[in-house]
């Protein structure tokens, strides 16, 4: 009964590539998000998606494009993957009341070579 | 501006011991706080929150943080240390103006030594 789950857990691919990372979330929430996590652990939010409107677009390239369904459901496609987007990827999600805090899924490893 | 600052990148207790992560943060208006763990190769786990009420929170594992208005410091603490609970720790303010975002620390790796 995975709350938040990502597919894939392990993405390699080389430069000029074109990606997609899938997230589910069955807890009911309205609200998903995209972070990325660097080699140094740092977090930083790219996307928010509430019930499939796009709320939070961080400065990320425009060759990351996330499209949400539906509520349950926010996709990362990315385009001519480069060596710097090697990173982790998670998806989170919160609910749309109360104090918002957000669950993540278990990351996506991409791998750019 | 907004910002959440973890003063140190890596605290190292010995198992047994009191284990403290300090966090600061800088929000307007009353901040809602929380703590996340991160360990090796998984996603993080909410923890705790502070959002109004009693100071000292207690949360999951036994963790507590204890949240200072006057300090603006939101301290993560545990009386006994556990080898398990060696892992990264983030720190997050709900971000005012937005209630969706989070403002983020850098993070602190904790290590218990047995």
């Amino acid at each position: 009964d995975t709350a938040v789950s990502q597919t894939p857990k392990y993405l390699v691919t080389q430069m000029g590539n074109d990606k997609s990372i899938k997230c589910e979330q069955n807890l009911g929430h309205d609200t998903m998000y995209w972070y990325k996590q660097d080699s140094k652990k740092f977090l930083k939010i790219m996307f928010s998606y509430n019930n499939k409107e796009l709320i939070i677009n961080e400065t990320v390239p425009n060759r990351f494009s996330p499209k949400s369904p539906d509520k349950a459901h926010l996709n990362l496609h990315i385009n001519s993957l480069e060596l710097g987007d090697s990173a982790v990827y998670f998806c989170a999600s919160s609910q749309d009341r109360g104090t918002y805090e957000q669950y993540f899924g278990p990351g996506t490893r991409l791998t750019v070579t | 501006a907004q910002s959440v600052a973890q003063p140190e990148d890596q605290v190292n207790v010995a198992e047994g011991n009191p284990l403290t992560v300090k966090c600061t943060y800088s929000v307007s208006g009353n901040p809602y706080l929380f703590w996340y763990v991160q360990y090796p190769n998984r996603g993080l786990q909410f923890l705790l929150k502070y959002i109004t009420g009693d100071n000292l929170v207690k949360g999951s594992y036994g963790f507590e943080a204890e949240f200072n208005k006057s300090q603006t410091s939101f301290h993560l603490k545990k009386p006994s240390a556990l080898v398990s609970d060696s892992a990264l720790y983030f720190c997050a303010v709900r971000a005012a103006g937005n209630n969706r975002k989070l403002i983020w620390g850098l993070g602190t790796s904790l290590a218990v030594n047995p």
